[in-house]
């Protein structure tokens, strides 16, 4: 398996523009993550899906962000307009479970690094 | 306070030395714990699970204290290989919507 495939590796953009990050999961997982990683704040879980469904997205952190999910191997996530803050690293992850007995299956994707300038 | 912490280091150890990591947690009821490797500039990589009776892997060793609400994860031997950044992570239930909650991550330096 490829395991978890995210796009692009790398993004450097200026402030306004709009951002598309990619990611496309371990073919099985019904759980798909996306995590914001900075030094200050650590790693963040912004948003999950279950089955293509947004379950939980208590941590994106405004309207500026948006997740989609329209298949099972393909998700997204749009920052709009893009600002220096959002400068960090964003990982997509999926498993299996969200079961205490099956969490040890949540894989991380190479995650993508956004400077915002 | 954090739901999550831990010390942010670096811990600065010499090759074979004995390295311990805490990390607390706020919500009493946790139910499930992991150690996670993150090496420069990589994603995290589960390092193991932490069960109520203590595990061992290998030179690796992580422990669950109840009631004084911490993990630790134990290295002997410390290799140089072994320098990256430990995060813990805890499992918060909210019965559809458990959620993973991580540390910042604790960094060791393993010296030669």
């Amino acid at each position: 398996d490829a395991g978890v495939i995210q796009s692009p590796r790398h993004e450097v953009t200026e402030m306004g523009q709009e951002v598309t990050l990619r990611c496309k999961p371990i073919s099985g997982h019904d759980y798909l993550f996306w995590y914001r990683q900075t030094m200050m704040r650590g790693l963040e879980l912004l948003i999950y899906f279950n089955n293509n469904v947004p379950i939980d997205d208590s941590g994106m952190p405004e309207d500026r962000f948006s997740a989609k999910m329209p298949n099972a191997s393909f998700s997204t996530l749009k920052i709009q307009p893009s600002e220096p803050r959002d400068s960090a690293v964003y990982f997509c992850a999926s498993s299996f479970s969200l079961l205490a007995e099956y969490q040890e299956t949540q894989y991380f994707g190479p995650g993508t690094r956004l400077l915002v300038l | 306070r954090k739901e999550v912490e831990q010390d942010p280091g670096p811990f600065n150890v010499p090759e074979g030395a004995t390295v311990a990591f805490n990390c607390t947690y706020s919500n009493s009821a946790s139910q499930s714990f992991f150690w996670y490797r993150q090496d420069c500039r990589k994603e995290p990589k589960l390092l193991m699970s932490v069960y109520s009776s203590g595990n061992e892997d290998g030179r690796f060793t992580a422990q669950l204290n109840r009631a004084s609400q911490y993990i630790s994860l134990l290295i002997r031997d410390s290799k140089l290989s072994d320098s990256a950044t430990y995060l813990c992570a805890v499992l918060r239930y909210g019965g559809a919507t458990n959620k993973l909650i991580f540390g910042t991550g604790t960094l060791l330096a393993v010296q030669p």
